[in-house]
Parts: structure tokens; C-alpha cells; sequence
């Protein structure tokens, strides 16, 4: 297992069209986490995941947003109905209970 | 809420010239963690640092905490052009009042370093 990995890499959508976005943690990893990055900022927290428990979210993730960890291993993050507001870059991270987080490359999001 | 100042924003040297980034949080951190990521890529991580006092080092990379655990700074060491890339430092949510949640992470707005060949 070489690291995070999150697919797509790059997603271009209409405004009002729904995406979803796939994260891959490392194998071990239990715990599970979503940011999202502007131009020029640093990342802000959305949501984390530990197995399959969905344990907090932030205020920053609508009901245009859900995220999902079914099975404990892979997580998929869903946006309806997108707004021009939504375009950023989306970074999945995970960590076992006690060692730091790390990051996947993130899926860039456009809506146009 | 807690928040991280970054400073400077931007920073352009020559290679080989040393450098500091600065962290400062508006409250005590318990656990502090720098990334560095290329404009467009994931964060990779560096260091982090749980105790006051602190100092770790990786290649030229030194990053330190301060004894009242409210300001980090990351000095890099002879730069080289593959030091380029944002530098975040990254506050711990989860560690606060004893906590074990790691990974739920405040940002600083990051720094942009630059290195001129």
C-alpha cells in the first residue's frame, strides 16, 4: 500500500449536478477524515470517520453533502446539486488512533 | 475556536539561504503538525510536535514548539529549490483536554516558499 489515494483527481461539473468523490485510505488506518482547501487557504475540516462511524461533521458540510464509510476501508464523498461555491480541492487523510494524519493528492473540483 | 497565524504569507530566497516560518495559535496547542504541499497536490507530512520545548529535525528541516506551546516555527537550513512548496502548520482538535483524536486538524493560511536557483 503506498498511501491515500482519491479518485478522480479532477472533476469539471455543471452547477446543480451531483459528484461524488472516492477516497482509499491506507489499509491499516481506522480513522478517516475529509477537508476541503480554497486558493490560498489552508484546509478546513468536514467530517471523520472512525471504522464505519461517521463521528463528527462540521458546520462547514451542508445537506448537500454526505459522506460515507460503509464498510470501514474506502469512503465516498457525494456534493447535490453543486454550487459554484463548492469548487475546491477535496483532501482525504487517515491515521490509525495515535499516529499523525496523512493525505491523499485530492480531487479538484470545477463548476461551471 | 482556535486559530493559527502563519508568517510571512510569501517568502522568496536564494538557494542556500536559511529560513523561518512562523506558527502562532490563538490558544494552547497540543498537538502541532507542519505540512509542506505542492501547489495543486496533497499535504505531506513532516514533523509534529506534542511537549513545549520541543525540536525535531528531518534532513535540513528543523521544527521547534515553544515552552508555552502557543508558537512553532520551521527553519529550513541552506535552502534548495525542492524546498519549494505551501508550508501549513496544523493544530490538533482532538488533542485538546487530554483527548486522543488525532487528525482533526485547524490550518494556518499557509506560507508560499519560493527558492531561486
Amino acid at each position: 500500500d503506498t498511501g491515500v489515494s482519491q479518485d478522480p483527481r479532477h472533476k469539471i461539473t455543471k452547477r446543480g449536478q451531483n459528484v461524488t468523490f472516492r477516497c482509499d485510505p491506507i489499509s491499516e488506518h481506522n480513522r478517516l477524515y475529509w477537508y476541503r482547501q480554497t486558493l490560498g487557504q489552508g484546509p478546513e475540516f468536514l467530517t471523520y470517520f472512525q471504522n464505519e462511524a461517521q463521528l463528527e461533521k462540521s458546520r462547514l458540510l451542508s445537506d448537500r453533502f454526505s459522506a460515507e464509510r460503509p464498510k470501514g476501508s474506502f469512503s465516498t464523498l457525494e456534493i447535490q446539486r453543486t454550487e459554484q461555491g463548492d469548487s475546491a480541492m477535496y483532501l482525504c487523510a487517515s491515521s490509525l488512533r495515535s499516529t499523525e494524519a496523512f493525505f491523499g493528492q485530492g480531487t479538484r473540483l470545477t463548476v461551471v | 475556536s482556535q486559530e493559527l497565524e502563519q508568517s510571512p504569507q510569501s517568502l522568496i530566497v536564494q538557494e542556500g539561504k536559511n529560513l523561518t516560518i512562523n506558527c502562532t495559535s490563538s490558544k494552547t496547542l497540543y498537538g502541532l503538525y507542519w505540512y509542506k504541499q505542492k501547489y495543486g497536490e496533497g499535504l505531506i507530512f513532516l514533523m509534529m510536535l506534542q511537549k513545549g520545548g520541543e525540536e525535531k529535525s528531518h534532513e535540513k528541516i528543523t521544527a521547534k514548539l515553544d515552552e508555552k506551546k502557543q508558537q512553532s516555527s520551521l527553519h529550513i537550513t541552506a535552502s534548495q529549490p525542492s524546498h519549494a512548496g505551501i508550508y501549513l502548520c496544523g493544530a490538533d482538535k482532538g488533542l485538546v483536554g487530554g483527548g486522543t483524536s488525532y487528525g482533526k486538524l485547524t490550518f494556518g493560511q499557509g506560507t508560499i516558499l519560493t527558492v531561486h536557483p
